[in-house]
């Protein structure tokens, strides 16, 4: 089963826009997101990441938001530009049990210029 | 640092064959990884080690086989290929899974 989901699959956003990719989970016992961006041909790399003592975690033009409550957390893309068009993954793990890294569907984000 | 690598960056096989991809990692990380990446699918986990000698079976764990017997490496043998199989697979390592994950280039494997 899918334990993070993600969306949306793909996002088109015109440069100077705010990019918002969006998911939830399941396991109440995750307490890491981390967000990875996937340039094409290349691995995965970590852009930011929460642990669910904060509500809101911001990096330049890159923030997550999170909702404990809801079991949701967001990426938002401030100001975006064409250099951030990429693939982004979201993903969860906890420190209790299987030690596990989980990612979402991921979604591919397009800047138009 | 070369940081994590892998081997071969491209792999064609025929359905039956067997083979190992290559994973080592020099930054002395106690976790490793093994993932596969799939259109719409996102990078599904196949099997993780917290350690030497220690391994355990992540989402789609069937038809693969990870040993770990040294810190370093951590290769991923497939059994008897299937199209199934077809895919591009990342490793990645890190001190535990609650940290950054550094990911290696990436195997494109074809299964025919």
């Amino acid at each position: 089963q899918q334990q993070v989901k993600q969306s949306p699959q793909s996002l088109i956003v015109q440069k100077g826009g705010i990019s918002i990719i969006n998911c939830a989970y399941e396991n109440t016992a995750f307490d890491y997101f981390p967000w990875y961006q996937q340039f094409p041909g290349k691995g995965p790399a970590l852009l930011i990441a929460i642990r669910p003592d904060v509500s809101e975690k911001k990096e330049g033009r890159f923030t997550i938001s999170f909702n404990k409550s809801a079991k949701q957390f967001s990426l938002h893309i401030m100001d975006s530009q064409p250099g951030d068009s990429a693939t982004y993954f979201c993903a969860a793990s906890s420190g209790q049990g299987a030690q596990k890294l989980v990612f979402g569907q991921g979604t591919r984000l397009t800047i138009n210029p | 640092n070369a940081g994590v690598t892998q081997t071969p960056k491209f792999q064609v096989l025929k359905t039956g064959q067997s083979m190992t991809l290559q994973c080592a990692q020099d930054m002395n990380h106690e976790y490793m990884s093994w993932y596969r990446q799939d259109p719409g699918m996102g990078l599904r986990l196949i099997h993780y080690s917290v350690g030497a000698g220690i391994t355990d079976q992540g989402e789609v764990p069937n038809g693969y086989n990870v040993s770990r017997s040294t810190t370093e490496d951590f290769p991923l043998r497939l059994l008897s290929a299937a199209p199934s199989q077809t895919s591009v697979y990342f490793c990645a390592s890190s001190y535990s899974s609650r940290h950054e994950q550094y990911f290696g280039p990436g195997t494109r494997l074809t299964v025919t």
